[in-house]
């Protein structure tokens, strides 16, 4: 089955504690990314990548960090989580082609995170 | 600078009957792609239609049907015939080479 997969779903964690939150894709899709979900501000771009070893920053990247090692595979890592930081995370994949490259995306299942 | 707005923060609608999201956005580019994502209460983020905007004609995609003027910036939603399972937040979504960029989202309720 065609899908994006992240983990942990749930998470509640403490300020400082760095956390990784694993995104994985089997679709073979070049285009990655990682949004924010907050009430009222919609979904908020944190990082991209566009391939392997390629990553960009997006509107909100501040506190936060990835990777592109492999294709399938984008974590994301929090360094030093912060409350702000408590929010709903997407990862989503993408096809890349076309006249405006990025296609539809696929979503992951998102990962509520808390950080106390 | 790209922007999307979404005007309506909560809407609702009479089962059965038709209802249209409204959507603006702002773009220097020709070429991108529009969205309307739906996120139901199980927060599953599901493409409902996609437009791109080098085409004239507006897709459709059973009950959903979008209202794409490119001169006006502007790419509502109309849902025909609406169901209880149409409730959700639907976003409306903008992309153009690597960036994507959301609106903030219109609640919809459907009312028995």
């Amino acid at each position: 089955e065609a899908q994006v997969t992240q983990n942990p779903r749930y998470l509640i964690t403490v300020t400082g504690k760095k956390l990784t939150v694993t995104c994985s894709q089997n679709m073979n899709h070049e285009y990655m990314s990682w949004y924010r979900q907050d009430p009222g501000l919609g979904l908020r771009q944190i990082y991209y990548s566009m391939n392997v070893e390629v990553t960009d920053k997006g509107d909100v990247p501040e506190g936060y960090k990835v990777s592109r090692k492999e294709k399938r595979n984008f974590p994301l890592i929090l360094e030093s989580p912060s409350p702000n930081q408590t929010s709903l995370y997407f990862c989503a994949s993408s096809p890349v082609g076309g006249l405006a490259y990025v296609n539809e995306q696929f979503f992951g299942p998102g990962t509520r995170l808390t950080v106390l | 600078a790209q922007t999307v707005t979404q005007s309506q923060p909560e809407m609702s609608v009479q089962e059965a009957e038709t209802v249209t999201l409204s959507c603006t956005y702002d773009t220097s580019e020709s070429d991108y792609y529009l969205f309307w994502y739906k996120q139901p209460p199980s927060r599953q983020m599901i493409l409902v239609i996609r437009q791109e905007a080098y085409k004239q004609q507006n897709a459709t995609e059973n009950r959903f049907s979008v209202n794409f003027q490119k001169a006006a910036k502007s790419f509502s939603l109309k849902i025909s015939d609406s169901q209880l399972g149409d409730a959700a937040m639907y976003f409306c979504a903008l992309n153009r080479d690597d960036k994507i960029i959301f609106g903030k989202g219109t609640r919809l309720h459907i009312l028995p």
